[in-house]
């Protein structure tokens, strides 16, 4: 079955604490985003990647680092300088292609909730 | 990329048409229109995407106004699986990895 895996989905952390959430695809897309949702908000961009080893930031990352070691994983890690970090964090995928629109598959998405 | 307007919140009876409009006046030439749904605690999922041309898929039609400045996403016979966040994007079309820049959307609830 093809698609974006995220875990895990209900993540707890105490203030002050680093913590890695998970993204894989098995899609054999070349492009992955993460976004946050707040809740009654839509999403926002945090950081995306067009190629291994190589991510752009988004609207939103201050706070926030990720790697891209492989093409089918995108981890994302919520540092102590994340001012308000408890949200529901969600991954997505795409092709790139010239001149066509490449539809964004979501994973099921964490929700990180900060103590 | 063009800013959208969609009505807050709407209900529809289970088994009737769903027609969620959306306002794009400041739409360009080059623009898709672009409709996401979002389930409760899940992630989105793509539902149909336009340019001029009316579109329908298994899931969706999509009615885009011949000025472009206003679109309707028409769910046939709404079931209550259809209650969600519905989203209208409107988005150049590109070869390089582009956000979607989602709004608050409409909530759609389907009433038994």
């Amino acid at each position: 079955d093809g698609g974006i895996t995220q875990s895990p989905k209900y993540l707890f952390r105490k203030e002050g604490q680093n913590v890695t959430l998970s993204c894989e695809q098995n899609l054999n897309h070349d492009a992955m985003y993460w976004y946050r949702q707040d809740p009654g908000q839509g999403l926002r961009l945090i950081y995306y990647s067009q190629i291994v080893n190589d991510f752009q930031k988004g609207d939103i990352a201050e706070g926030y680092s990720v790697s891209r070691e492989k093409k089918e994983s995108f981890p994302l890690t919520v540092t102590s300088a994340q001012k308000n970090p408890t949200a529901f964090y969600l991954c997505a995928s795409s092709k790139i292609s010239t001149g066509s629109y490449n539809e964004q598959f979501f994973g099921p998405g964490t929700r990180l909730t900060v103590l | 990329d063009a800013k959208t307007t969609q009505p807050t919140s709407m209900d529809c009876a289970e088994g009737r048409a769903a027609n969620l409009p959306c306002n794009h006046s400041t739409i360009s030439g080059n623009e898709y229109v672009y409709w996401y749904r979002q389930i409760h605690s899940q992630g989105p999922q793509y539902i149909i995407h336009g340019l001029k041309n009316n579109e329908t898929n298994e899931m969706a039609s999509l009615i885009i106004t011949e000025d472009r400045k206003s679109s309707t996403l028409i769910l046939p016979h709404a079931t209550l699986r259809d209650t969600a966040v519905y989203y209208c994007i409107v988005r150049a079309s590109s070869g390089s990895a582009r956000q979607l820049t989602f709004g608050s959307g409409t909530q759609l609830t389907v009433l038994p």
